[in-house]
């Protein structure tokens, strides 16, 4: 069966630090992953998508920068931290093989910037 | 451009009631995919169904069943005698048809709150 790890669960960083937050799939191979942000009190928005290794697509211009280094790993990066970078941080993969496809999600990464 | 509507922000019931969770959606597209997910409050997001547009047919799994109409552009769900367990953010989500990664549109979500 197929799993998916998120990391660190919670993260309380200063405003302007890095952040690197990482997700990896078990159990399955040339998945599509995605990262999708919570808002507090709102719902999901998805910010990047990737279909392979180092192929990254992003939704939003933002602050954030996303990578896939390995088949089942992708990662969440900023230089240089915002306020508006607090919220839920969902990391989802989905088979891969075309067609319609459903996601899964992690159990995500709490952030907040102070 | 793909949108996404639950005007239920929040419901609170008491247990055993029924609920239904009403989403509305829009789209140009004629073939795409809608969903429900469940978030308890761990945070994690659960998937309950996906149903594909040409399948209008009602779903039933448990105490769960979904109300697809086309003609509405709806895709509601209800909870028949809920329980304390039920309560948790409910999200549907939308999506198109097509190859590679397919990007999921949410609705803003509704809040469910069941009270013994």
């Amino acid at each position: 069966s197929q799993t998916i790890h998120q990391w660190p669960a919670t993260l309380v960083q200063p405003v302007g630090s890095p952040l690197s937050l990482e997700c990896t799939v078990e159990g399955t191979s040339n998945p599509n992953l995605y990262w999708y942000r919570q808002a507090a009190g709102r719902g999901l928005q998805l910010l990047f998508y990737s279909v392979g290794i180092g192929q990254i697509s992003s939704e939003v211009p933002q602050n954030l920068s996303a990578s896939r280094p390995q088949d089942r790993q992708f990662i969440l990066s900023s230089k240089k931290l915002l306020l508006s970078d607090s919220g839920f941080y969902l990391c989802a993969w989905s088979f891969g093989r075309g067609g319609v496809e459903t996601q899964y999600f992690g159990p995500g990464t709490r952030l907040l910037v102070l | 451009a793909q949108k996404v509507t639950q005007a239920q922000t929040e419901i609170s019931v008491v247990e055993k009631e029924d609920v239904t969770l009403d989403c509305v959606y829009e789209t140009r597209d004629t073939t795409y995919y809608l969903f429900w997910y469940k978030q308890p409050p761990s945070g994690e997001l659960v998937f309950l169904i996906r149903r594909n547009s040409f399948d209008e047919q009602n779903e039933i799994s448990g105490r769960y069943s979904w109300n697809f109409q086309k003609s509405t552009s709806s895709f509601n769900f209800t909870i028949t005698a809920s329980q304390v367990v039920d309560s948790a953010v409910y999200f549907c989500a939308l999506s198109e048809a097509g190859r590679g990664a397919q990007k999921l549109v949410f609705g803003q979500g509704t809040r469910l709150t069941i009270n013994p």
